[in-house]
């Protein structure tokens, strides 16, 4: 079983450049999320879908945009990369419907921009 | 938007010491989580606590839901090499899966 699967691991961007992150599960879950994880701040929500067709902003969506047209992906934009972008961006996956607030996270992507 | 703060942000200990950490917010939660990250890896579930008062362990590790639903707390005793990592706590409101997570405690063990 693969989990949730992100890619790349590694992403060097220069400022302005356009890229996205890709997160896949193979669990069925209905919930997809992403987190950016920086130093001090610990894991903040950028953006999560309930479903397939369905999005909302966390609490850190400025500058990033996702969509959901399946119920494995859940990709993340960035359409223009600022140096303040450089974090660790993290995919997570759960039930919707089990109450258990477990979430399943993936390896995560590293993302520096210059 | 909204954090919770974790106290100590780093611990430096000595294996075989035991470990407190804890996690306050000024909101209540239905549901209290810590999670782990080892570094270079994405955060694994510890421990879940559902009600208000409640004690949760897991192995070396006990967990607890404070009475007044904005804290928690998370002990582990008997502290070894593999326990080295990033401690988050997170916190739900209602049925849905989105979490607030911790600012997070490093803990590093030396021999």
């Amino acid at each position: 079983n693969a989990g949730v699967t992100q890619t790349p691991k590694f992403q060097v961007l220069k400022t302005g450049q356009s890229m996205t992150l890709q997160c896949a599960q193979d669990m069925n879950h209905e919930y997809m999320s992403w987190y950016r994880q920086d130093p001090g701040m610990g894991l903040r929500l950028i953006h999560y879908s309930v479903g397939a067709g369905i999005t909302d902003q966390g609490e850190v969506p400025n500058g990033y945009n996702v969509s959901r047209s399946t119920t494995e992906d859940f990709p993340l934009r960035l359409l223009s990369a600022a140096p303040s972008q450089t974090s660790v961006y993290f995919c997570a996956s759960s039930f919707r419907t089990v109450n258990t607030g477990e979430l399943f996270f993936g390896e995560g992507s590293r993302l520096t921009v210059l | 938007g909204q954090q919770l703060n974790q106290s100590p942000q780093s611990m430096f200990i000595q294996e075989g010491e035991d470990v407190s950490m804890n996690c306050t917010s000024s909101s209540i939660f239905n549901t209290w989580l810590w999670y782990k990250q080892d570094p270079g890896e994405g955060p694994v579930l510890l421990i879940a606590l559902y009600k208000a008062g409640e004690l949760t362990s897991n192995g070396r590790l006990t967990a607890q839901f404070g009475i007044t639903r904005k804290d928690s707390f998370l002990n582990i005793s008997a502290s070894i090499p593999s326990d080295v990592g990033i401690y988050f706590c997170a916190g739900r409101t209602g049925t849905a899966s989105k979490l607030t997570f911790g600012t997070g405690t490093r803990l590093q063990v030396t021999l």
